[in-house]
């Protein structure tokens, strides 16, 4: 069974640009979170899709925004790049939502803000 | 708000060298515990949830125990492969909650 797929994996993008990334969730799950990890505050919640609804968001700034298509596939959107956006974002998939904590985690997308 | 506090944040052990990992936590009702294995370059790797006082749980070489206010992550004789850092999660029971991580330790398991 095929895992989290997320693209771009690698990115370099420069301050003021704006970066969009893709996550397939694994098939038949209907919930995908998104998580930005960064040495320095660990793993922290962007916002979660449920069936194409936003059912959490974390506390980031409006430039940082999503959406979740029919297909369960979900995007992320980061509008006027900041040096501190560059990050490992992390896109997690699960059948019913973060209710089970059983998150199946794609392989990141590494984004450098220069 | 939900805090996880885990230590120490390295640790690096000869093989066969057990040990335990802390996650200390703070939150207003706990739904549960997670623990999550992560490999460089890869995403996170579900482990565990534990859910209660007393609950342990096992898989190889690690066991995961949880009290009312910390979870310990014991590995017995460790393998180099092992080594990856070791995440732990918490959500809280006030509804549709995110999972709240801590930092990570970084375990080293050296032959």
């Amino acid at each position: 069974k095929a895992g989290v797929t997320q693209t771009p994996r690698y990115l370099i993008k420069t301050r003021g640009q704006q970066v969009t990334l893709s996550c397939s969730p694994i098939s038949g799950h209907r919930s995908v979170s998104w998580y930005q990890q960064t040495p320095g505050q660990g793993l922290q919640f962007l916002f979660e899709y449920f069936s194409e609804t936003q059912r959490n968001k974390g506390n980031f700034p409006g430039r940082f925004s999503g959406r979740q298509f029919s297909n369960s596939r979900s995007e992320m959107n980061v509008s006027t790049l900041e040096l501190g956006d560059s990050a490992l974002y992390l896109c997690a998939s699960s059948l019913q939502g973060t209710n089970t904590g059983e998150l199946f985690f794609g392989e990141g997308s590494r984004l450098t803000v220069l | 708000e939900d805090q996880v506090t885990q230590s120490p944040e390295a640790l690096r052990l000869q093989e066969g060298e057990s040990s335990s990992l802390n996650c200390s936590y703070t939150v207003s009702g706990l739904r549960g515990l997670f623990w999550y294995r992560q490999d460089p370059g890869k995403g996170p790797e579900f482990l565990f949830t534990l859910y209660s006082a007393g609950e342990e749980k096992e898989k190889e070489r690690l066991k995961a125990t949880l009290t009312k206010k910390e979870s310990f992550l014991h590995i017995t004789a460790p393998k180099p492969e092992d080594s990856a850092t070791y995440l732990c999660a918490v959500q809280d029971n006030s509804g549709n909650t995110p999972l709240v991580f801590g930092k990570g330790t970084r375990l080293s398991v050296i032959a």
